[in-house]
């Protein structure tokens, strides 16, 4: 069994340049959750999706980024217009269902880097 | 608002001591406690949880965690450290609510040294 992809595992933009960062959960499993983590730091909740439907985005910035989780395909993760201020390694996990009790796989993760 | 600290940035030890690292936690309600370690360039895996029970969980690569309800705290320990066990460890706490969430904490990076 697979466990969660990311792709791509890096990212280069430019300032100004839209990022999309894609992430399959594993088989089976229909939550998704998106992490950011700055340098230096640990792990921040951005949003919480199930299949065509955001639960949770207490954590996304209002501006510039949305999150989707199609009935068909990977979840992608969206930034518009990126500021050197969004470089940080984006983790993606999943779970088989909600509640706490179920735990979450973590992707690798994608490392973005705007210049 | 739950929140996560972990008190030590960086631990050196040498290989075959034994460690510990702390985590403290701030939850209204019975915490969901987490270790997870992150090796560089890559991502989290699950060392061990504790929802509810005993309060001394143990959990994979020879690790325990040991929940103090009066003190707040989730602690990881192993009692002999390998070269292998070199990486950055991560403690978080989960939410009961729909949201199932994860707070983490700011990490601890652990340093063996040989």
């Amino acid at each position: 069994n697979a466990g969660v992809m990311q792709n791509p595992r890096h990212l280069v933009r430019r300032r100004g340049q839209e990022a999309r960062l894609r992430c399959s959960p594993m088989k089976g499993h229909s939550h998704v959750y998106w992490y950011r983590q700055l340098p230096e730091e640990g792990l921040k909740f951005m949003v919480y999706l199930q299949k065509e439907n955001i639960i949770d985005e207490s954590g996304m910035p209002k501006e510039r980024f949305s999150a989707e989780f199609p009935k068909e395909g990977p979840s992608i993760l969206r930034i518009q217009q990126v500021v050197r201020g969004d470089s940080a390694a984006y983790f993606c996990a999943s779970s088989p269902t909600s509640g706490a009790t179920y735990e979450q796989y973590f992707g690798p993760g994608t490392r973005l880097t705007v210049t | 608002a739950q929140s996560v600290t972990q008190p030590d940035i960086h631990i050196t030890v040498s290989e075959g001591a034994s460690l510990e690292l702390r985590c403290n936690y701030s939850y209204g309600a019975t915490p969901y406690l987490f270790w997870y370690v992150q090796s560089p360039g890559q991502g989290l895996q699950l060392l061990l949880k504790y929802f509810s029970g005993d309060t001394l969980v143990q959990g994979i690569k020879g690790f325990e965690a040991e929940f103090k309800r009066s003190q707040s705290s989730f602690n990881l320990r192993k009692p002999s450290v390998h070269w292998s066990d070199a990486a950055e460890y991560f403690c978080a706490v989960g939410n009961t609510g729909t949201a199932s969430k994860l707070t983490f904490g700011t990490g601890t990076r652990l340093q063996v040294t040989l």
